[in-house]
């Protein structure tokens, strides 16, 4: 059980475009939900926590208008990465709680070309 | 600031050996940790939790203990194999006003030697 998945794997995007990665928990609700951001060779940091029906809570320096986050159901939870640009380049990780535990989708390396 | 932190970023041990990975911690008012193992280009994966009320768990072939009392938790791996070679992540539940999020320390990357 708590198996989380995270679609795409990976993408290549242009400069200026909007990039749209999803987050499902395939065998329970999540009424809660998390994105992080990580370089390389770096620890996960913690980019927003996604409530559902309910607007996103974005950790401090994190820009809620540049990474929209949409909640809408109890097994899905988005992130738009708006007009992006090289330095958004990087491996964002989605996460569902379920009890105590968050668990973790395989991740989307992003690449803005 | 409160932090989840770790004492190695590296660990290189012989396939076989028993490996020891260390974290320690900054909030006292934590209760639940967890570790988490990340292969390369991957997500992080469960290994293993545990509460502030225990002190020791243990699970297929690893164990984490907490001391409370310096703020330190460890995790321990039985006879390590090559596959045990990833980065492990110790991560603590931090409340907030929407309930809690998940905080990921620094990591320590474990060499397993065949």
């Amino acid at each position: 059980g708590a198996v989380v998945s995270q679609h795409p794997s990976w993408v290549i995007c242009k400069s200026g475009t909007s990039v749209k990665i999803e987050c499902r928990s395939l065998d329970f609700q999540a009424t809660t939900m998390f994105w992080y951001r990580q370089f390389p060779k770096q620890s996960l940091m913690l980019m927003a926590t996604s409530n559902e029906g309910s607007k996103a809570t974005y950790e401090q320096g994190v820009e809620k208008d540049k990474f929209l986050i949409n909640h809408a159901s109890l097994t899905l939870s988005t992130l738009t990465v708006t007009s992006a640009h090289p330095e958004d380049s990087s491996f964002y990780i989605c996460s569902a709680r379920e009890g105590l535990t968050a668990f973790f989708g395989q991740g989307t390396r992003l690449t803005v070309v | 600031g409160e932090s989840v932190g770790l004492h190695l970023p590296t660990l290189s041990v012989q396939e076989g050996d028993n490996s020891i990975i260390n974290c320690a911690y900054s909030n006292s008012a934590s209760d639940y940790f967890i570790w988490y193992k990340q292969e390369s280009g991957k997500g992080p994966q469960f290994i293993i939790d545990i509460r502030s009320n225990m002190d020791k768990r243990q699970g297929q072939r690893v164990t984490v203990l907490l001391n409370k009392t310096v703020k330190h938790l460890s995790l321990q791996i039985a006879a390590t194999q090559p596959g045990d070679s990833a980065v492990y992540f110790c991560a603590e539940n931090k409340g907030n006003t929407g309930g809690f999020k998940t905080i990921f320390g620094a990591g320590t990357r474990l060499f397993v030697k065949a």
